[in-house]
């Protein structure tokens, strides 16, 4: 299958502070990129989603200003986690849309772990 | 997209199939069955999907009735490294995103 990659895998960052998490599809062009949070014993929520070259499409109570999401090129999308406090801390997991023919396949990333102290 | 319903947590020996079941009664006619798998503290793993017929790879089988509504997803030989959450989304062509229920929890035991 195909192969998305997190960056960082894991970060702990002083409340107040901004963090940037990275993710990119290695082997193949993603024009639509997804990022979900997922807390503890929870399952995945969808927080945005994002089609390159165009502003993301946020789910209802994701603060959109708080939580920047960037997808300049067809495999890299950024989301940046902006003042972050310690109810942020969760994991962050994005995922790539693979085309391929009619039905499209979605791969995930293996996850950034968010501690904001 | 329609609702899925799957068993909350089961059990399988090692080396024996596990038989995932996931109902999904308001599935329409272009929404496709979809299985993904979460091992802990690591994001899902796709596994298989399928509109209509049977369909099986390295990983899996996925085995959906002539009505649709339900589908049980098949690992042949379990093995301890499968123990992980399942889930069973159904998602249309023309959505865009996965959403997930709470899934099974499949634990492999020796």
């Amino acid at each position: 299958g195909a192969v998305v990659s997190q960056h960082p895998s894991w970060v702990i960052c002083k409340s107040g502070t901004s963090v940037k998490i990275e993710c990119r599809s290695l082997d193949f062009q993603a024009t639509t990129m997804f990022w979900y949070r997922q807390f503890p014993k929870q399952s995945l929520m969808l927080m945005a989603t994002s089609n390159e070259g165009s502003k993301a499409t946020y789910e209802q109570g994701v603060e959109k200003d708080k939580f920047l999401i960037n997808h300049a090129s067809l495999t890299l999308s950024t989301l940046t986690v902006t003042s972050a406090h310690p109810e942020d801390s969760s994991f962050y997991i994005c995922s790539a849309r693979e085309p391929r023919g009619r039905q499209e396949t979605q791969y995930f990333g293996p996850g950034t772990r968010l501690l904001v102290l | 997209d329609a609702k899925t319903t799957q068993p909350p947590s089961m059990d399988c020996a090692e080396g024996r199939a596990a038989n995932l079941p996931c109902n999904h009664s308001t599935i329409s006619g272009n929404e496709y069955v979809y299985w993904y798998r979460q091992i802990h503290s690591q994001g899902p793993q796709y596994i298989i999907h399928g509109l209509k017929n049977n369909e099986t790879n390295e990983m899996a089988s996925l085995i959906i009735t002539e009505d649709r509504k339900s589908s049980t997803l098949i690992l042949p030989h379990a093995t301890l490294r499968d123990t992980a959450v399942y889930y069973c989304i159904v998602r249309g062509r023309n959505n865009n995103d996965m959403r997930f229920g709470a899934g099974t929890r499949l634990t492999v035991k020796p």
